[in-house]
């Protein structure tokens, strides 16, 4: 059982590139969340998914875009990467009812 | 906006002493209320809290969660050198926000031998 997995590990970009954050759970997980966390700091929310073909902004969502076409699936997109989007990225998926919710081991991004 | 705001931000205690970490929420149709202990790398789960006055317990954790004071805290006894960590609390919205989770920034423990 593989939980929720998140993909690149590290990654470094150019101020300007593109890239997407891939995300996936195979629990059969309703829900599903982006979170960044800055070095010392707690969580932030980017965008969250409350089942296939929905999604909502979360506190800090400027920047990223998100699609849940899928259960499993939940991928983050960054277009024009800018220094303050350097950052841990977090994945996580949960469903109601259940004893908490999961983390990916996460995404180190450094913008440069 | 949700907010959740965890006290102190950090803490330094020798093995042995107890702990108590806040976490005050304002979170829309509040649903429940999660503690999670993050080490080096991604959150683990510690407790999920839906009802007030009722204890969560798991060793030498506990925790508790006051729905009318919109407060919980969770208690830490008898410290060890492996709980140094960051604690992190999260409120679970309902309504119209139903499904967003919201962390507050985190209280650094630092437990010394």
């Amino acid at each position: 059982n593989a939980g929720v997995t998140q993909t690149p590990k590290f990654r470094i970009l150019k101020i300007g590139q593109s890239m997407t954050l891939q995300c996936t759970q195979d629990m059969n997980h309703n829900y599903m969340y982006w979170y960044r966390q800055d070095p010392g700091m707690g969580l932030k929310l980017i965008y969250y998914s409350v089942g296939a073909g929905i999604t909502d902004k979360g506190e800090v969502p400027n920047g990223y875009n998100v699609s849940r076409s899928t259960t499993e699936d939940f991928p983050l997109r960054l277009e024009l990467a800018a220094p303050s989007q350097t950052s841990v990225y977090f994945c996580a998926s949960g469903d109601r009812g259940s004893y908490g919710y999961t983390f990916g081991s996460g995404t180190r991004l450094t913008v440069v | 906006e949700d907010k959740v705001v965890q006290s102190p931000l950090s803490l330094v205690v020798h093995e042995g002493d107890t702990v108590t970490l806040n976490c005050s929420y304002e979170v829309t149709n509040f649903r429940s209320l999660l503690w999670y202990k993050q080490e080096k790398k991604a959150p683990t789960f510690l407790f999920m809290l839906t009802s007030s006055g009722i204890e969560k317990k798991s060793g030498r954790l506990s925790s508790i969660l006051d729905k009318k004071e919109l407060f919980s805290i969770l208690n830490i006894t008898a410290t060890q050198t492996g709980d140094s960590a960051i604690y992190l609390c999260a409120g679970f919205a309902g309504g119209t926000s139903y499904g967003k989770l919201t962390f507050g920034q985190g209280t650094i423990l630092t437990v010394h031998p």
